[in-house]
């Protein structure tokens, strides 16, 4: 079992739609969790950090649930622009510098 | 500011033979990576630094060496390439603690082993 785990997706939504990604984690000693956001065959950026119950900005909303150990990313009013593949990724202090990368989650927003 | 920046961007190796992928930040940061990103595996992590001259192993370091004479420099050497190690190579660096800090990738660099 991949110590990150994302649905691959694609998940195919119309503008304005609201969507949701989850993503769970074996460690339970993960402490801090982000978003990134990669648009195809470019580098990975930054969407959002989670490190208490949630974080919000804008159109995104991401939650995570320790009890169940999983993150959520919910994207509000969809635009063609979000259309990018989600990774979800997990920190832990007793992994020293080491990130855990999920396998992403592709998103397709059509008109 | 560049950023992070990798060279080259592009490269087709024969089986076999040796080469180093650049990456070089100018932001002053301490901590170092490189990923290899193939499809439907997501970003795995090879080696990593949490300053110069202090390296260590990620997710998939065989066939892969690293170092860090200076803070703005991690070039990843590949001793003996193989056809396994077709994928794309993204560099990283962030402020100390990475469980806190937002990581910078560099564009990538694509290899292709024949």
């Amino acid at each position: 079992r991949k110590e990150v785990e994302q649905d691959p997706g694609p998940f195919n939504v119309p503008e304005g739609a609201t969507v949701a990604f989850n993503c769970t984690y074996s460690n339970s000693a993960s402490q801090s969790f982000f978003w990134y956001r990669q648009d195809c065959r470019k580098e990975p950026k930054l969407l959002m950090s989670v490190y208490s119950s949630g974080n919000e900005d804008g159109r995104f909303t991401a939650q995570l649930n320790r009890a169940s150990q999983y993150i959520s990313l919910l994207i509000r009013d969809s635009k063609l622009s979000d259309s990018a593949t989600y990774l979800c990724v997990a920190a832990s202090y007793n992994q020293g510098g080491k990130l855990i990368f999920g396998q992403g989650t592709e998103l397709s927003v059509k008109p | 500011n560049a950023g992070v920046t990798q060279t080259p961007k592009f490269q087709v190796l024969k089986t076999g033979q040796s080469m180093t992928l650049q990456c070089a930040q100018d932001m002053n940061h301490e901590y170092m990576s490189w990923y290899r990103q193939d499809p439907g595996m997501g970003l795995r992590l090879i080696h990593y630094s949490v300053g110069a001259g202090i390296t260590d192993q990620g997710e998939v370091p065989n066939g892969y060496n690293v170092s860090r004479s200076t803070t703005e420099d991690f070039p990843l050497r590949l001793l003996s390439a193989a056809p396994s190690q077709t994928s794309v190579y993204f560099c990283a660096s962030s402020l100390a603690d990475v469980s806190y800090n937002e990581q910078f990738f560099g564009p990538g660099t694509r290899l292709t082993v024949l």
